[in-house]
């Protein structure tokens, strides 16, 4: 079971909105910046965000971050069909004193 | 062109050890922190820790002690994760991992190897 909770799948169709939620505890994402990772299949993961809402260069600006509190969300706007991939929220734990990982969630685009 | 590549697909036994190599070419290898993560076949990635590449010091996650050890070789680029005593759930991809671009956040990692499977089973 993952310290960071995020929902296991989530779909949408293509120019549509969808929103990946990531819920932790005050020990990671209340007291440390979260990143996002997007794996296609059998690929390595990309960073996608980091210090919560930066893109890093070449990620297009359909994607945007934002954290509140305990809990961190990634955004995709004008959804295409290469967006479908797994996404994963990451974050500092500082009671394990580790880089923690969410579950992940699988990205259908219909 | 800056990359990280990481050796082949391992088959082994229970109880036996491996080693999995990750070079890195188109920068230098101890400008930046090389970091360990393992993805289990349909979980998400698990940081095992890194390796400080400028002194050789490793720190290793909460359940990574033990059985792994990460080295450096800054003669040829190359860092190395071995796992010793194999289990089978030590069936994983590993990857190395490494953040480039300065002013991102130290677990922002912008380059990754490709993963090496290694597969445990009698």
């Amino acid at each position: 079971q993952s310290v960071l909770t995020q929902p296991p799948s989530a779909s949408g169709t293509p120019g549509q909105r969808v929103t990946i939620s990531c819920s932790g505890t005050t020990s990671n994402i209340g007291s440390n910046s979260v990143y996002w990772f997007q794996q296609l299949p059998e690929t390595a993961p990309k960073l996608l965000m980091h210090r919560n809402s930066q893109r890093p260069s070449g990620v297009p600006d359909r994607f945007s971050g934002s954290k509140s509190g305990t809990s961190a969300s990634l955004a995709i706007s004008g959804l295409r069909s290469e967006d479908e991939a797994a996404y994963y929220c990451a974050t500092w734990d500082d009671n394990l004193s580790g880089l923690v990982f969410g579950g992940g969630t699988k990205l259908t685009v219909l | 062109q800056v990359q990280l590549v990481q050796s082949g697909s391992e088959l082994k036994k229970p109880g036996a050890s491996v080693t999995v190599s990750c070079e890195a070419s188109g920068y230098r290898i101890t400008d930046s922190a090389m970091n360990w993560v393992r993805q289990a076949p349909g979980q998400g990635p698990e940081w095992m820790g890194w390796i400080n590449t400028n002194t050789g010091n490793p720190t290793y996650a909460q359940g990574f002690t033990g059985r792994f050890v990460f080295s450096l070789d800054t003669s040829v680029s190359t860092a190395y994760l071995q796992i010793r005593g194999l289990k089978a759930d030590d069936t994983a991809v590993y990857y190395c991992a490494s953040r480039l671009t300065a002013g991102t956040g130290i677990y922002a990692f912008d380059i990754w190897g490709q993963g090496t499977m290694v597969t445990v089973s009698s």
